[in-house]
């Protein structure tokens, strides 16, 4: 069984500043850890993955996130937000045989 | 080209209507997947899908089934439709057997019931 906890619900912002999205999951395997974001009236899309190796994985627009095991955490942080970034951001865990599970989603809002 | 597309983007429709929302992509990937997200942005999958087997999620209420004339194609159709049907349904995919599971998702499709 796997599980995902997004830890905040709505996480509010000033631009240029830094952000952090906190995820936790539980898994009985090994896994591969997801975060998605979701623009306003828009599907959802793949901002960065874990597979394996490096703990540090960088996605696109500056994002990046660090898969810590004995924490069971995949946070996601961006050094210095813009007003773009308003979004809702989902982390999962899935991968392999396994349909993926999707935390309830953070709600970043940046103002400015 | 799109890579994975659903129609329509908006439906609005009479409680007790029945109704069809599809979904195609041309990724080539094996399985496709239907999810419903509710006003407070909360992720609930309804189906997974792929040419060997069908996973329903069994929260889901039989008024919903899918149906996949070929493996591009998952077209979702909802009978009596209820209030509380409305919401935003999203279809997606991803490439089974050694994929990563790495989700493409469609644009989605707002569905309102009266």
């Amino acid at each position: 069984a796997q599980s995902v906890t997004q830890l905040d619900s709505q996480v509010p912002v000033f631009e240029e500043a830094p952000v952090e999205l906190r995820c936790n999951y539980s898994s009985s395997v090994s896994v591969y850890l997801f975060w998605y974001v979701q623009y306003p009236n828009q599907g959802l899309q793949l901002l960065l993955k874990y597979l394996s190796g490096s703990t540090l994985v960088k996605g696109i627009n500056g994002f990046e996130a660090e898969f810590n095991k004995s924490q069971t955490s995949f946070h996601l942080r961006k050094p210095s937000v813009h007003i773009s970034d308003t979004a809702e951001y989902f982390c999962a865990v899935g991968g392999g045989s396994y349909i993926p599970t999707f935390g309830r989603g953070t709600s970043l809002i940046v103002h400015p | 080209d799109t890579a994975v597309s659903q129609t329509p983007k908006y439906l609005v429709t009479q409680m007790g209507n029945d109704k069809s929302i599809k979904c195609e992509q041309n990724l080539g990937h094996d399985t496709m997947y239907w999810y419903k997200q509710d006003s407070k942005k909360f992720l609930k999958i309804m189906f997974s899908y792929n040419n060997k087997e069908l996973i329903i999620n069994e929260t889901v209420p039989n008024r919903f089934s899918p149906k996949s004339p070929d493996k591009a194609h998952l077209n979702l159709h909802i009978n009596s439709l209820e209030l509380g049907d409305s919401a935003v349904y999203f279809c997606a995919s991803s490439q089974d057997g050694g994929g990563d599971g790495t989700q493409y998702f469609g644009p989605g499709t707002r569905l309102l019931v009266l």
